[in-house]
This record gives structure tokens, sequence and C-alpha cells, in this order.
């Protein structure tokens, strides 16, 4: 079993849709969590960054860390086409400075006008 | 600064031949990480540095992949008697102390024929 699951999807929603995507883990020691987005031969680009247990949010971005049942979430409200892209949630077991990082699969999102 | 610089942008090579790759960071930047990405899957951490010190490197890594860091600024990873299960996207990302998340750059693609 991997250390942090991910559904690949494929995810297609109309514009404008609330999207949710979401990632479990099975190591406690995971203290800091991040969602990349993934352009098509791109490289990531982080877009949320959140400390242990809570909601974080960025715009259209909300980011949803529970701790307790190790699930993480990221919404996206009004998505637009420019949304399309692979979304990578990833994770740290350091303290504060920052090393390792364990990613999920990605989820393959389409938003179509 | 124009983020970090991956060279080169795509290789191909024959199976058993010698590839290596470079990766220049963000100059302030003192931590740099080797990522590997094959198709449908999430980044799979490599090794990273701080400074010219590689501080981790993962036991998937054969001894046939070495990274270096001389002056703790750019970083080489090499590939040794290349395989065809080396193909895969090489992501290279730098970040620094007290930093949030990663930059990544735009990988190199290696295709072993």
């Amino acid at each position: 079993q991997k250390e942090v699951e991910q559904d690949p999807g494929p995810l297609s929603v109309p514009e404008g849709a609330i999207v949710s995507l979401n990632c479990t883990y099975s190591n406690s020691a995971f203290q800091y969590f991040m969602w990349y987005r993934q352009y098509s031969r791109k490289g990531p680009e982080l877009l949320m960054y959140t400390y242990s247990s809570g909601n974080k949010e960025d715009g259209r971005f909300t980011a949803q860390v529970d701790k307790s049942s190790k699930y993480i979430s990221l919404f996206i409200r009004d998505s637009q086409p420019s949304d399309s892209a692979t979304y990578l949630c990833a994770m740290n077991r350091r303290g504060s400075t920052l090393g390792r990082l364990y990613f999920g699969r990605g989820t393959q999102l389409t938003v179509w006008p | 600064d124009t983020g970090v610089s991956q060279d080169p942008r795509h290789k191909i090579t024959k199976r058993g031949q010698n590839v290596t790759f470079r990766c220049d960071p963000i100059s302030e930047h003192n931590r740099l990480y080797w990522y590997r990405q094959t198709l449908g899957q999430g980044p799979e951490f490599l090794t990273y540095f701080q400074n010219e010190a590689q501080l981790e490197k993962s036991r998937l890594l054969s001894d046939r992949f070495s990274a270096e860091r001389p002056k703790g600024s750019f970083s080489t990873l090499e590939i040794q008697r290349t395989e065809q299960g080396d193909s895969a996207m090489y992501l290279c990302a730098s970040s620094r102390d007290g930093g949030y998340g990663y930059t990544f750059g735009s990988g190199t693609r290696l295709t072993v024929v």
C-alpha cells in the first residue's frame, strides 16, 4: 500500500462547477500538506500549503486537512477551463524545514466550457 | 531570476548508454531535489541536497544513479548503463530553508530505446 492514495480520475466537469479533489494517507507523522497543479509537459507548481488540521482559502481554492481521518481535500469553486490540469497532493513528515515530499499519483481534471 | 532550469528538455538514448542531466536551481535556494515521474504517476523521490551535502537518497535509487552538487549551486544527475525502465520525466526542484513547498523545473524527458 502506498503511503499517499489519490484517485487518478479522470474527472470532467462543466465550467462553473465546484470541484472536489481528495487524498488519503497512512502515515500519521505527516504534518505539512500541499497541493500542486501540473499542466501537460510541465513541472508541478505549488497551489496550496497547509499545516495540520483545518481549512485554508486562497481565492477560488480551499484546502482542508482532517488529520484524525488522514484525509485531505482541495475544493475549486467556479471552475474554469484554465483549471484543466493534473492535481497532485503531497505531504511532508519533517518539521519546519522541508525535505522529501510524498506525492499522490494525481487526479486529471478537465473543465469544459 | 527565471526559476529552476533543466537541461536538456528531451533526451533519447540507446539502452546501455550513460546520460547526464543538469539542473540550475533558483539562486537563493539552498535545497535541491531530484524526482522521477512516469506517466500517470506522481513524482517519486530520488535524492536531495542541502548546499553541497547529499542528505537523503531513496532506496529505490540503484547504484547506476548518481547525483552531485559540487559547489552548492547547480546539480547533475547521471544514469549509467540505461535501461528501458529508466524512461521517465526527471524533475528537479529547489527550496530555501524556512520556505514553503518547492519550485519545480519543467523536467528532462528521457526515452531509452
